[in-house]
């Protein structure tokens, strides 16, 4: 198993660039969803979606899209960067049975916006 | 509004001693917590957990322990190793419509020295 991968690893794009961040996992999990980490501000939820097709926005979801055509997959898309949106970005995956509340994490896509 | 708080960004610990980590949290909704652990250039990773309805849980060198009165948890690790050197994230969960959702605190940088 791979877990959760993310692709790219680092991206750097110009104010106003469009692009998506990859995210995949092969553990069959219903559930995934986006954070993004910045200095002194934990992790903050982006976007969430508890399966094929459905998607629902988190605590930060102004300047990003997401769809969720199949189990696998989920990206993340960047309509119009802004440097605001400088920073990790993490997608995680877990199982939707009851009391199945561990995240896994894959290993972060570090963008700059400048 | 931070609803979940890890107020010491940093703590250094001597090898073989004990290492505690304090989140505080605001919201009574939440009814479970988590502990995540988080190396450089990687993704956070589960440590432990526990449930809004226990006081304590113990994995091995790691115990959280939970008082809901004070809406206070705290991570011990005995003995610290420098393997343990991370940053330390608390976690809460609340359930929202259609799925559980994790709000995390600012992290703590665990630094065990020899």
């Amino acid at each position: 198993n791979a877990g959760v991968t993310q692709t790219p690893k680092f991206q750097v794009l110009k104010t106003g660039q469009s692009m998506t961040l990859q995210c995949a996992q092969d553990m069959n999990h219903e559930y995934m969803s986006w954070y993004r980490q910045d200095p002194g501000m934990g992790l903050r939820l982006i976007h969430y979606s508890v399966g094929a097709g459905i998607t629902d926005q988190g605590e930060v979801p102004n300047g990003y899209n997401v769809s969720r055509s199949t189990t696998e997959d989920f990206p993340l898309r960047l309509l119009s960067a802004a440097p605001s949106q400088t920073s990790v970005y993490f997608c995680a995956s877990k199982d939707a049975g009851a009391g199945s509340y561990e995240q896994y994490f894959g290993p972060g896509t570090r963008l700059t916006v400048t | 509004d931070q609803q979940v708080k890890q107020n010491s960004p940093s703590l250094s610990v001597q090898e073989g001693r004990i290492s505690i980590l304090n989140c505080d949290y605001t919201n009574s909704m939440f009814d479970y917590f988590l502990w995540y652990k988080k190396y450089p250039a990687e993704g956070p990773t589960f440590l432990i957990s526990i449930s809004s309805i226990k006081d304590k849980n113990e994995d091995g060198r790691f115990t959280v322990f939970l008082n809901k009165s004070a809406k206070h948890l705290s991570l011990h690790i005995v003995p610290s190793q420098p393997g343990d050197s991370a940053v330390y994230f608390c976690a809460a969960k609340r359930n929202t419509g259609t799925a559980s959702k994790l709000t995390f605190g600012t992290g703590t940088r665990l630094q065990v020295t020899l």
